[in-house]
């Protein structure tokens, strides 16, 4: 079953702009994944965040992560074109599986 | 994508047969996973395995069955009794080391039902 919230579900700004992307869930996590997903292809892995941490950063990627409130926020800074795609998180379940959640897609507009 | 292999990329098959997708990997990763994606969905999970000749069900396991008679390999059969089966279909790895919880992705399989 499928234990990610997402929002929004779809998402449309000009190139240059910042892109947030939101993420809760219902039960205890060890660590929250996002991954990017390329029209027709496979996931691709962005961010891993645990349970422990509040925030993380990739390039121009910043993750942060609230316990508390059981959610977490994707944010593109400095969207470019080729950022269009569909953005998943995942929540590790167990030592073994992720639980996706369904996903914002989002699209860059030159 | 890279070392993942999934074939083929696109299968059409006739209601009432059973077809299989094939999922290869060179990354010597011992967990291997098959997640189904449908339209504007995200992912579930069909079947996964940790090591060989072991594999467990996931949520979405009815209509499907699996093998993992070798390390690198992890078909996914369809079978008949499975009542929608037009979907996109993914193999993803992952080792299984501590700490490493990311999983890698094939390139995925389109199966359409005529």
């Amino acid at each position: 079953s499928q234990q990610g919230e997402e929002d929004p579900q779809a998402l449309s700004i000009q190139e240059g702009e910042n892109a947030t992307m939101n993420c809760s869930y219902k039960t205890s996590i060890n660590n929250l994944q996002w991954y990017r997903q390329n029209s027709g292809r496979g996931l691709v892995h962005l961010i891993l965040i645990r349970s422990n941490e509040r925030e993380k950063h990739s390039g121009r990627l910043r993750v942060t992560l609230d316990t508390s409130k059981k959610s977490s926020s994707l944010l593109i800074t400095a969207s470019r074109a080729a950022d269009t795609a569909s953005y998943f998180c995942a929540r590790g379940q167990g030592a073994q599986k992720l639980v996706f959640g369904q996903g914002t897609r989002l699209t860059i507009n030159p | 994508d890279g070392g993942i292999t999934q074939s083929p990329k696109y299968l059409f098959r006739k209601e009432g047969q059973n077809v299989t997708l094939s999922c290869e990997q060179n990354l010597n990763h011992d967990a291997m996973y098959w997640y189904r994606q449908d339209p504007g969905q995200g992912l579930r999970l069909i079947y996964y395995s940790q090591i060989v000749n072991d594999f467990q069900k996931g949520d979405i396991a009815e209509g499907y069955s699996v093998s993992r008679e070798k390390k690198e390999s992890f078909p996914l059969t369809v079978t008949s009794a499975q009542k929608n089966p037009t979907a996109f279909y993914l193999c993803a790895t992952r080792p299984l080391a501590v700490g490493t919880d990311t999983q890698y992705f094939g390139p995925g399989t389109r199966l359409t039902v005529l």
